[in-house]
């Protein structure tokens, strides 16, 4: 079975400060993988997607970025925190395939003060 | 462009009753579309998806989801809640031509009462 593992869980961190983001998926080869972003009671922002090692698509522009250095590893990070990055970031997979259920993460609850 | 409208922010039933929450899309071309659920605090687990065919597609939990061309939706069902299902419901839409993005709906609070 396929799992999906988010670190950390939470995080408190500073304006100004950096921030990385990580997420692991074991039992699936080749995976797309996601990021996304909710707004405290909001709705969901797809921020990155990454077909294959290497490469990383933006979908939005929010002072963010992505790598994915391994097959199973997707990393979110940002060299400057702004109080607008708070929220929930959703790391996710899906098969190489079309329209296709997605497979959520459980999370990471980021707070910037 | 694609965008997913759920117009019903909040929705509160008791156990026992039955639930439809809304879910309109504008899109033009064929598309894809689904439903997830996110209890509080945790991730979004899939519930069912609509892409051809029967227009009424069973999901997990006796969840049931309507496609209509005509009207531009995709309502999820549920004939009798149980306060389990208090969760938010979003609906997700993605183009049918290769596109690996997905966009969500606001979400619907759904608030199942004892």
């Amino acid at each position: 079975a396929q799992t999906i593992h988010q670190w950390p869980v939470a995080e408190i961190k500073a304006v100004g400060s950096p921030l990385s983001l990580g997420c692991t998926i074991k039992g699936k080869s080749s995976p797309n993988l996601y990021w996304y972003w909710q707004a405290t009671g909001g709705t969901l922002q797809q921020l990155f997607y990454s077909i294959t090692v290497g490469q990383v698509e933006s979908v939005v522009q929010l002072n963010l970025s992505a790598s994915r250095p391994k097959d199973d590893q997707f990393i979110l990070s940002t060299e400057k925190l702004l109080l607008s990055h708070s929220g929930f970031y959703l790391c996710a997979w899906s098969r190489k395939i079309p329209n296709t259920e997605v497979f959520f993460g459980k999370g990471t609850r980021l707070t910037v003060v | 462009t694609q965008t997913v409208s759920q117009s019903d922010a909040h929705v509160t039933v008791f156990e026992g009753d039955s639930v439809e929450l809304r879910c309109n899309y504008s899109y033009g071309g064929s598309i894809y579309l689904s439903w997830y659920i996110q209890h509080h605090g945790h991730g979004l687990q899939f519930l069912l998806k609509y892409y051809s065919g029967n227009p009424v597609v069973q999901g997990v939990n006796g969840f049931e989801a309507e496609f209509s061309k005509s009207d531009s939706s995709f309502h999820l069902r549920k004939a009798s809640v149980h306060w389990s299902d208090s969760a938010v419901y979003f609906c997700a839409v993605s183009a049918t031509s290769g596109s690996w993005q997905l966009i969500f709906g606001s979400g619907t609070q759904l608030t199942v009462m004892p």
